[in-house]
């Protein structure tokens, strides 16, 4: 049972655009929710988080929108830039000491 | 402030052996977690540590076990290894201060079971 859905494996996006990465949540006791980027051969990399009381957070060019309604939240990068390029993850967590539950992952490719 | 630091980087053991994979947290986080990244898996959480005390446990198999140590740092072994445990290892420590803060990964160990 997958709490937290990646559903595009894979989201190719030219230099410059806007990439926007999507993610699905099932726990309604989710709170807090991070993204993480993932480059080849080293460990995730915290990005950006948002908590439920909020539904937007800016850090430069990623921004994070989250929609507890639909249960869904999402990572724009404006511009992108090849440097972008890497596997980003949606994690949630729910109150009290629990672990962070990540999906499986989106691979970005920014073509120059 | 140092990061996460996990060892060995890479490790290549026979099935039915066992391994062991060393974690150091960042200093003065307390909270150690363990993930297995697998090709289209994502991180699977495996369980976390607090103050010497298993915290949180996924669901993996007994073969898969860990400790705390009281300086934080963190051990994680498989017993009789299966090929379907090669994978990446995930370290992750956090402060677990007031309110939520983010997790902070090491490299990894490369686990590869022949």
């Amino acid at each position: 049972d997958q709490q937290v859905k990646q559903n595009s494996p894979s989201l190719s996006v030219q230099e410059g655009r806007i990439s926007i990465l999507n993610c699905d949540y099932t726990n309604s006791m989710f709170d807090y929710f991070l993204w993480y980027k993932k480059y080849p051969a080293e460990g995730p990399t915290f990005l950006i988080s948002i908590s439920s009381i909020k539904d937007k957070n800016e850090d430069g060019r990623f921004t994070v929108f989250l929609n507890k309604s639909a249960k869904h939240l999402s990572l724009h990068i404006v511009p992108s830039q090849p440097g972008d390029s890497a596997v980003y993850f949606c994690a949630a967590s729910a109150p009290g000491n629990t672990p962070l539950v990540f999906g499986k992952g989106t691979r970005l490719s920014v073509i120059a | 402030k140092a990061g996460v630091t996990q060892t060995p980087r890479y490790l290549i053991k026979t099935r039915g052996q066992q391994v062991t994979l060393s974690c150091s947290p960042i200093s003065g986080h307390r909270s150690v977690s363990w993930y297995q990244q697998t090709p289209g898996q994502g991180l699977q959480f495996l369980f976390e540590y607090f103050s010497e005390t298993q915290r949180n446990k996924g669901n993996f198999p007994g073969r898969f076990s860990g400790r705390q140590f009281s300086n934080s740092r963190s051990e994680m072994n498989v017993s009789t290894l299966e090929l379907g445990d090669s994978a990446l290892y995930l370290c992750a420590s956090k402060s677990d201060l007031q309110g939520y803060t983010e997790a902070f990964f090491g490299q990894g160990t490369r686990l590869t079971v022949v």
